[in-house]
């Protein structure tokens, strides 16, 4: 199976500042992969899907960029609801799988 | 908008069955795929597996040997069978619908089911 691999575990930072999340998977996923959030007792939330397509009613603070093997999701500017965790996940091939998720926590 | 609901027992028993029901609103369950996903407390997500309306399916291999996901078009249900289950089966499970590209797009809220005695 696919493995990816998010870094960093956490990232501590103040709202205004600009993340940036790595993914990266264990051979090339071509550009099937979308970013999820999740925020405390709450489902993951579409938020990028091949690798740079906003999911409805994304904000265009996020982005996404990479290929292959290498991927990253930025957020231009934090505002306070985008303190959460994000997930990775490839659908290129089977099992679907996820990354183990970056915890984005205000510093 | 689609919404999903999951429903079943918070607590199951060592080596006896999860039994688990998502109540599709909003939309028909022949327009999409229908997924199951798991979390363990604090850990991260793992796909469990889809069933299409045809009745096509595809499982997790990790899991493939105890689970499956019938399908209940009348009701506009889809479930999730999982066997033999052990503490390392604890998580929160999702319902949720995989798109005809293989993301998921509407999540249910989740449901926490324990295994334990």
């Amino acid at each position: 199976e696919i493995v990816l691999t998010q870094s960093p575990a956490t990232l501590s930072l103040s709202p205004g500042e600009r993340a940036t999340l790595s993914c990266r998977a264990s051979q090339s996923v071509s550009s099937y992969l979308a970013w999820y959030q999740q925020k405390p007792g709450q489902a993951p939330r579409l938020l990028i899907y091949d690798v740079s397509n906003r999911a409805t009613g994304i904000p265009a603070r996020f982005s996404g960029s990479g290929s292959e093997t290498d991927f990253t999701l930025t957020i231009s500017s934090l505002e306070p609801e985008d303190f959460a965790v994000y997930y990775c996940q490839q659908r290129s091939d089977w099992p679907l799988t996820f990354g183990g998720g970056t915890k984005v926590e205000i510093k | 908008q689609v919404q999903l609901q999951e429903s079943g027992p918070g607590l199951v028993k060592p080596s006896e069955t999860l039994s688990l029901t998502c109540t599709v609103s909003g939309g028909s369950i022949n327009d999409s795929y229908w997924s199951w996903i798991r979390q363990p407390p604090g850990k991260g997500l793992e796909w469990i597996g889809y069933i299409y309306y045809s009745g096509s399916d595809n499982y997790n291999p990790s899991l493939k040997s105890r689970v499956t996901i019938p399908l209940d078009t009348s009701k506009n249900q889809f479930s999730l069978k999982l066997t033999s289950v052990t503490a390392a089966d604890t998580a929160v499970y999702y319902c949720a619908s995989q798109n005809g590209v293989n993301y998921f797009d509407y999540w249910g809220q989740g449901t926490l089911v324990t295994v334990s005695s």
